[in-house]
């Protein structure tokens, strides 16, 4: 069962360098997920998207684009790279129909900007 | 703004301990609180509560929810060496019929436990 795929796993930026992180989902969920992961910060979200078509930004958008391609995948853009933006990335989906659900998570992409 | 806070943010302890892990919120349109386990890589599922005094059970681990008082515990019992992780407590927020939902994340609480 592969769930949710992020690639790539790990990745290693220069100050103003752009990239794409890439999510999929298997599991035909509604609702997809970014967050970030700093030492001690819990989890804080990124950019969410309800269903397909739609986006809406979390607790830290700053710096970041997303794009929902279509219901499996959700993308998460770093125009400019930053030092502070050093993390690590979480893509997450659930189905946002059933009234209480868990989300589900991918491997994580860890990146360091220098 | 909503809030989840966990606490301790760490603890050490030896094997066989019980240990009890919080988690208070302060949110509007509560749906629901999640507990999950992270060790290196994705927090993995541990329990979802909706009701208030209904304890959910796993093993060894058990959790419940005051809806009232704004809080839930984490227990674990005859802790192991494979219990070290980092517990986070989630509050599932938002109206399904309006189309949005969303999990808002304590900071986490790091369980360390030494033989």
């Amino acid at each position: 069962n592969a769930g949710v795929t992020q690639t790539p796993k790990f990745q290693v930026l220069k100050t103003g360098q752009s990239m794409t992180l890439q999510c999929a989902q298997d599991m035909n969920h509604n609702s997809m997920y970014w967050y970030r992961q700093d030492p001690g910060m819990g989890l804080r979200l990124i950019y969410y998207s309800a269903s397909e078509g739609t986006t809406d930004k979390g607790e830290v958008p700053n710096g970041y684009n997303v794009s929902r391609l279509n219901k499996r995948e959700f993308s998460l853009r770093l125009e400019s790279a930053a030092p502070s933006q050093t993390s690590v990335y979480f893509c997450a989906s659930s189905e946002i129909w059933v009234l209480n659900t868990e989300a589900f998570f991918g491997q994580g992409t860890r990146l360091t900007v220098v | 703004e909503d809030k989840v806070v966990q606490s301790p943010l760490s603890l050490v302890v030896h094997e066989g301990d019980t240990v009890t892990l919080n988690c208070s919120y302060e949110v509007t349109n509560f749906r629901s609180l999640l507990w999950y386990k992270q060790e290196k890589k994705a927090p993995t599922f541990l329990f979802m509560l909706t009701s208030s005094g209904i304890e959910k059970k796993s093993g060894r681990l058990s959790s419940i929810l005051d809806k009232k008082e704004l809080f839930s515990i984490l227990n674990i019992t005859a802790t192991q060496t494979g219990d070290s992780a980092v517990y986070l407590c989630a509050v599932g927020v938002g109206n399904s019929g309006a189309g949005s939902y969303q999990l808002t994340f304590g900071k986490g609480t790091k369980l360390s436990v030494i033989p």
